[in-house]
């Protein structure tokens, strides 16, 4: 069976400083895609970051980086310079699997202190 | 335009009532998902529609019925239901119709009360 972890509820970060959210996943596919999701209070989940597992390179995107470590089964989320929009609950999720299944984690909340 | 448009925004309904949520996307994307997402939860998928047709159905209540008219839009007609059904329901689509392996857009979502 396939699971997404994140150990951290909540966390909190002062503004400008790095943060890391954790996200560990299980699956005995080869072959996967995981991803971060965004969703600011009252507002759209959009993604943040995505990663092929079968590309070694760790995605990035301006701020945001990932650690893809594979054999451990480990994804997180590094925030760069954290900016008060950078509040919100942040999923991870594990998909393109067999079977057509996504699943999400149970979610990080994170607030950027001014 | 990579907007996924929901209405309405929020709906309160009895048990008896009868009612649609709309989703819109005109981004040319072949598949679109329903989600229900309670308070501090993540989003549990209900539908997936692929290339127009039903593809995922997590056995969902037949109280929620979906509908794809068309590539652009999804239904999810409401009927019964109970006040647990409470919660946000989101739409969403993909440009790829394999499920898992794209980014997915997200609608702002639709808050439903069920009294």
């Amino acid at each position: 069976a396939q699971t997404v972890t994140q150990s951290q509820p909540e966390m909190s970060v002062q503004e400008a400083e790095t943060v890391t959210l954790s996200c560990t996943y299980d699956t005995s596919e080869n072959n996967y895609y995981l991803f971060w999701y965004k969703q600011p209070p009252s507002r759209q989940m959009i993604l943040v970051i995505r990663q092929e597992a079968y590309k070694q390179q760790n995605a990035t995107e301006n701020r945001f980086s990932v650690n893809f470590q594979k054999a451990a089964k480990s994804f997180s989320l590094k925030i760069s310079d954290s900016q008060l929009g950078d509040t919100a609950m942040y999923f991870c999720a594990l998909g393109g699997i067999t079977g057509n299944q996504f699943y999400f984690g149970t979610g990080t909340s994170l607030t950027v202190i001014p | 335009d990579t907007e996924v448009t929901q209405t309405p925004k929020h709906l309160v309904m009895g048990m008896t009532n009868k009612k649609s949520l709309k989703c819109e996307q005109h981004m040319g994307h072949r598949a679109m998902y329903w989600y229900k997402q309670k308070a501090k939860k993540p989003p549990e998928l209900m539908f997936v529609y692929s290339y127009e047709k039903l593809s995922i159905n997590e056995s969902v209540p037949s109280r929620f019925s979906p509908e794809c008219p068309n590539s652009s839009l999804l239904n999810l007609h409401l009927h019964a239901l109970q006040p647990e059904d409470s919660a946000l329901y989101l739409c969403a689509s993909s440009q790829d119709a394999e499920f898992g392996t794209d980014t997915q857009y997200f609608g702002p979502g639709t808050r439903l009360t069920v009294l």
